[in-house]
């Protein structure tokens, strides 16, 4: 079955070091997605991203943040500068198309520490 | 205000038993889908079960069902014969709009459901 990779599985970094999460959408997904979920609490939403551009994008999603898909097959999510309440499991996410359904099948998920 | 509300923290069933777990959404849009995902302690989010708006059905899948009370802007997850493997964490989520992908799914709290033999 199809699956979303996410690497590394694990990140621990220092304050104020520049972080870069990468993706594997599933091969014919057109849209893309990062969430974050703090241990135990709720999964938030970051950004949505397609053809290329950020199609929509939280609160949570500020200067510190940005994705790219440098090569057709990487999704990444970059954060330029950490901070200890950066620490969290991040998670990606792909959906196929405009369907009503539009169901997003997520990834393992990316658990960054922030010391 | 919260989109999606799940207000129980956990829920305790025994196995082979049917538990509900509860979600309330807020929209004031007609076109909207709500989704629920299983993520068990190894973390990953797993896709359960889908509802549209314009579903005259309750939608199943297998032991899940949701019983969908639109007046009520109620999507509950009902999961039958529960099994030791349900134990996990359960997230209601929401889209807004009309079928255009691309819109983000808000999530509740969750519900720990623990299933004991």
């Amino acid at each position: 079955e199809p699956e979303v990779t996410q690497t590394p599985s694990h990140q621990v970094t220092q304050m104020g070091q520049e972080v870069i999460l990468r993706c594997v959408p599933i091969s014919n997904h057109l849209y893309f997605y990062w969430y974050r979920q703090i241990l135990g609490q709720k999964v938030e939403f970051l950004v949505s991203f397609y053809n290329n551009e950020i199609s929509e994008k939280s609160e949570i999603f500020d200067d510190q943040f940005s994705v790219e898909r440098p090569d057709g097959s990487n999704f990444t999510l970059k954060i330029r500068s950490t901070k200890l309440e950066d620490s969290a499991m991040y998670f990606c996410a792909s959906s196929e198309s405009q369907t009503g359904a539009n169901v997003l099948t997520f990834g393992a998920g990316s658990r960054l520490t922030v010391l | 205000a919260q989109k999606i509300t799940q207000t129980q923290p956990g829920m305790f069933v025994q196995e082979k038993e049917a538990v509900t777990l509860d979600c309330t959404y807020d929209t004031s849009d007609p076109s909207y889908g709500l989704f629920w995902y299983k993520q068990p302690s190894s973390g990953e989010m797993i896709f359960l079960i889908y509802q549209g708006s314009y579903d005259q059905q309750n939608a199943t899948e297998g032991r899940y069902s949701l019983n969908f009370q639109k007046a009520r802007k109620s999507a509950n997850l009902v999961i039958s014969a529960s099994q030791l493997g349900d134990s996990a964490m359960y997230f209601c989520a929401m889209r807004e709009g009309p079928s255009q992908a691309g819109t983000a799914l808000i999530f509740g709290k969750g519900t720990t459901l623990s299933v004991s033999s």
